[in-house]
């Protein structure tokens, strides 16, 4: 089975530019997390997505961030305008309805705001 | 939110066991889960506890759940040099869905 796919795995671009980073769940899962990860304070969750609809946006940092998920099988985070603080890797997770269920990550994408 | 605290560094020869800590503070924590995450990659699922469960054996990993004292430990037999990575420690409530975890506790084990 596939698993959380991420695109692109590396993205470098100038501050001021429009960044937009992909996801696509694992199918069937219910559930959509976008995560940020930086050493100074390790994992962050931005949001998460229940059948499509944004459940908790508190993590999101600023009015810059924003996620959509327009079907079960893909989401966007977009951030416009990019700032050189924003530089991290950004991973999206996926789960199904039972409250067990653990998280399934994909590979991250690394972001560099020059 | 509530915190999971786990120590940032460990370091083992190869063949020792492992054994890495984790503290978490919300008694509603249900769930329980140590993820692996190895340079460049995503977080790869290790193993899962839930609260009901003192210990959790797989292969040669071995969870302890004490949660009279919120205390998960993750232990690695016979470690190899392909166990050093980082290792996150995470819990959920049963009414929650989103994972709280540690800031990992990076492994490194020596020839």
């Amino acid at each position: 089975d596939a698993g959380v796919i991420q695109s692109p795995r590396h993205e470098v671009t100038e501050m001021g530019q429009e960044v937009t980073l992909r996801c696509k769940p694992i199918s069937g899962h219910d559930y959509l997390f976008w995560y940020r990860q930086t050493m100074m304070r390790g994992l962050e969750l931005l949001i998460y997505f229940n059948n499509n609809v944004p459940i908790d946006d508190s993590g999101m940092p600023e009015d810059r961030f924003s996620a959509k998920m327009p079907n079960a099988s893909f989401s966007t985070l977009k951030i416009q305008p990019s700032e050189p603080r924003d530089s991290a890797v950004y991973f999206c997770a996926s789960s199904s309805e039972q409250g067990w269920q653990p998280q399934h990550f994909g590979d991250g994408t690394r972001l560099s705001i020059l | 939110g509530e915190d999971v605290e786990q120590s940032l560094f460990l370091s083992v020869r190869e063949g020792d066991s492992s054994v890495i800590n984790c503290t978490y503070t919300d008694s509603s924590s249900t769930y329980l889960y140590w993820y692996k995450q190895e340079p460049g990659a995503g977080l790869q699922l290790l193993t899962y506890i839930f609260s009901n469960m003192d210990m959790k054996q797989d292969q040669r990993l071995t969870v302890l759940l004490n949660k009279k004292d919120k205390h998960l430990s993750l232990r690695i037999a016979d470690t190899q040099t392909g166990d050093s990575a980082i290792y996150f420690c995470a819990e959920k409530e049963d009414s929650g869905y989103a994972l709280n975890f540690g800031k990992g506790t990076s492994l490194l084990v020596t020839p």
